[in-house]
């Protein structure tokens, strides 16, 4: 069965704190990984990533993949309160166009 | 990327009634989604709304309860039928934007937030 697991669930930080986000997954054909930011409803598109090795970076934000061991970290550098939110990791699979996604880590930071 | 709309935003319903969310995309896509985020939990796909012919729900989704249209390929609809407080979740609507060959990104509307009391 394909399946998409996030680590940690949730995580406290403060303020200028480095945080690691964690998506592992189990999806046969696999495509691409999304990662995705959710503060109140809709989730906003973050990075993709379909290429090992590569590092995706944005601001303070940055996430890499590794296909040999099935997974990817979204890192978060100098946290701000800004940056608190729901993480969201979501798999595609190739010709069934699907997203698979994780539960999600509940990420606060305190100022 | 696409821009999405969706209506209502947020609406609180009786139990046994019956509520219609709109998708409006502001470019043509082949591809729209609707998904389903119960309180605490992460974005459970309903079903794929294709243009032209009848929607493909995912295994616990059935289409008397989840009816969805898919007139143009740029609006889509999802009913929420006979609701109960079970119903109450966020429902999305997303669409797939072509990259490139073989690769595409996903976007989100902005949600419709449902209370059934």
């Amino acid at each position: 069965e394909d399946k998409v697991v996030q680590s940690p669930l949730s995580l406290v930080v403060h303020e200028g704190d480095t945080v690691t986000l964690n998506c592992s997954y189990e999806v046969t054909n696999f495509r691409s990984l999304l990662w995705y930011k959710q503060e109140k409803k809709a989730p906003t598109f973050l990075f993709m990533l379909t290429s090992s090795g590569i590092e995706k970076k944005s601001g303070r934000l940055s996430s890499i993949l590794d296909k040999k061991e099935l997974f990817s970290i979204l890192n978060i550098t100098a946290t701000q309160t800004g940056d608190s939110a729901v993480y969201l990791c979501a798999v595609e699979r190739y010709n069934f166009n699907k997203f698979y996604f994780g539960s999600g880590t509940k990420l606060n930071v305190k100022p | 990327s696409a821009v999405i709309s969706q209506k209502p935003s947020r609406d609180i319903c009786q139990r046994g009634t019956s509520l219609t969310i709109q998708c409006q995309v502001d470019s043509q896509v082949t591809m729209m989604f609707w998904y389903r985020q119960q309180p605490g939990q992460s974005l459970t796909l309903i079903a794929t709304a294709n243009q032209g012919s009848e929607a493909t729900y995912e295994s616990g989704f059935v289409i008397d309860k989840f009816p969805i249209s898919r007139p143009n390929l740029t609006f889509s609809t999802l009913t929420v039928s006979n609701m109960s407080p079970e119903d109450s979740s966020i429902y999305l609507c997303s669409v797939e934007h072509w990259v490139r060959e073989g690769l595409n990104e996903q976007f989100f509307g902005p949600g419709t937030r449902l209370t059934v009391l």
